[in-house]
């Protein structure tokens, strides 16, 4: 156990729809990041936030977007789904940007 | 621009014996360099890092991996697998000073009796 939770852990909805992801970090850590993981495109990084603040972004969509609560916890929000955002959502927390990331077990999104 | 390579997709390697998987990474400054593994159904799951100092580190499960500048690679191995090894790997570098992991392709590894 990495110590970071994520909610749900699966979840089906049909396009055209709304969801939203939940992260809560390692206790401590101020740094949240979230990757999604499909097939064809691998892991790959798509936004960082810092104590609140967001940090770095990735190859995230605009319909994607993510915000980190004064608790920190985060939350990415995926809207005008495709099936094509079919993937697995893993959100990592570590202390700062320099430590060692620890990864939640993912929230599988199904698209339909 | 950063990158990972992982030459192996696949690897089949017999209980007990030894495994050694491959990394390449391409990176300007002196590399943060990372394995992780991804059981079925799991998270990823931090086998070891290495950001300076001893080129040998030593990682959680018995497995290690050796940092080598000259051929930038970071190759993870392990002297005797066990049959809970059965996974994905994942090499992964620091990308930028913010943080974010360059993950390399993956290597499944299957381990057969």
């Amino acid at each position: 156990d990495s110590g970071v939770t994520q909610t749900p852990k699966h979840l089906i909805t049909a396009t055209g729809q709304r969801v939203t992801l939940r992260c809560s970090p390692r206790s401590g850590d101020l740094s949240v990041y979230w990757y999604q993981q499909s097939l064809d495109q691998g892991l790959q990084f798509l936004i960082q936030y810092y104590n609140g603040e967001e940090r770095a972004k990735g190859n995230i969509l605009e319909r994607f977007s993510a915000q980190q609560f004064p608790d920190l916890h985060s939350e990415l929000n995926l809207s005008s789904l495709e099936l094509g955002d079919s993937a697995l959502y893993f959100c990592a927390s570590s202390k700062d940007s320099y430590n060692e990331q620890f990864f939640g077990p993912g929230t599988r999104l199904t698209v339909l | 621009a950063q990158s990972v390579t992982q030459p192996d997709i696949h690897i089949t390697v017999s209980e007990g014996a030894s495994l050694e998987l491959r990394c390449n990474y391409s990176y300007g400054a002196t590399p943060y360099l990372f394995w992780y593994v991804q059981s079925p159904g799991q998270g990823l799951q931090l086998l070891l890092k290495y950001f300076s100092g001893d080129t040998l580190v030593q990682g959680i499960k018995g497995f290690e991996a050796e940092f080598k500048r000259s051929q930038s690679s970071f190759n993870l191995r392990k002297p005797s697998v066990h049959w809970s090894d059965a996974a994905e790997y994942f090499c992964a570098v620091r990308g930028d000073s913010w943080g974010k992991l360059q993950f390399g392709a993956g290597t499944q590894v299957v381990v057969t009796p």
